[in-house]
């Protein structure tokens, strides 16, 4: 089974701030990987697929970003609305697939 | 606009049974490659099942094998979750999923119903 990783599990940032979540896969997985954002008491949501594509409606404060088995989830300038948690999913081994332990973004 | 709307979820005994539903409108159920995904309260996500485009493979998470069935009414556009012997570990919430095969992503959610497995 892939296993992902995510660093931090818990994050304080400052609205402006750029921060930068990391998503390690334990085994190569390509492209297939996606980023959610949840906020308590709702469903998650796609922000990026494919590592690097922003879904459609995503502001472009957030992009991703892929090296090797390590990806990225940056948001260039932190607004009041992104405090959440961040999933990453790998769907190399689709329709298998599975998610990162999250990342919490909390206001500091 | 599209909607997935689940239903079904409440409180069972150890080793009850729950049938979920998910009413899908704004598209087509048999035009999507469809999941179920649940998330255990203060945990993260999980995987739990996955059904086709054409309704014949089915795939499922090791610890629901032989206990959760999905399925899908496309008459009634709908996606079910047929769970059995149900433990204490299943309580999570369970949202229906459409997803967009492994380049897309899991792009349209529904708000999720929850299931509380408890004596």
């Amino acid at each position: 089974d892939i296993q992902l990783t995510q660093s931090p599990s818990f994050l304080s940032a400052s609205v402006g701030d750029r921060v930068t979540i990391t998503c390690r896969a334990s085994q190569g997985i390509s492209h297939y990987l996606a980023w959610y954002q949840q906020k308590p008491g709702k469903a998650p949501k796609l922000l990026i697929y494919s590592a690097s594509t922003l879904h459609h409606g995503v502001p472009s404060r957030f992009s991703g970003s892929a090296s090797g088995t390590e990806f990225t989830l940056t948001i260039s300038s932190l607004q009041p609305e992104d405090f959440a948690t961040y999933y990453c999913q790998q769907l190399n081994s689709y329709p298998r697939v599975s998610f990162g332990q999250g990342t919490k973004l909390e206001i500091k | 606009e599209v909607q997935l709307v689940e239903s079904g979820g409440t409180l069972v005994q150890p080793g009850g049974s729950l049938r979920l539903s998910c009413a899908v409108s704004g598209i087509t159920l048999s035009s999507y490659e469809m999941n179920w995904v649940r998330q255990a309260p203060g945990k993260g996500l999980e995987w739990v099942s996955h059904l086709s485009i054409s309704g014949d493979s089915v795939y499922q998470e090791d610890s629901v094998k032989g206990r959760f069935t999905i399925s899908r009414d496309d008459a009634k556009n709908s996606l079910y979750l047929q769970m059995n012997s149900l433990r204490a570990e299943d309580t999570a919430v369970y949202y229906c999923v459409a997803d967009a095969g492994p380049v897309g992503g899991f792009d349209i959610w529904g708000q999720g119903t929850m299931v509380t497995v408890s004596s």
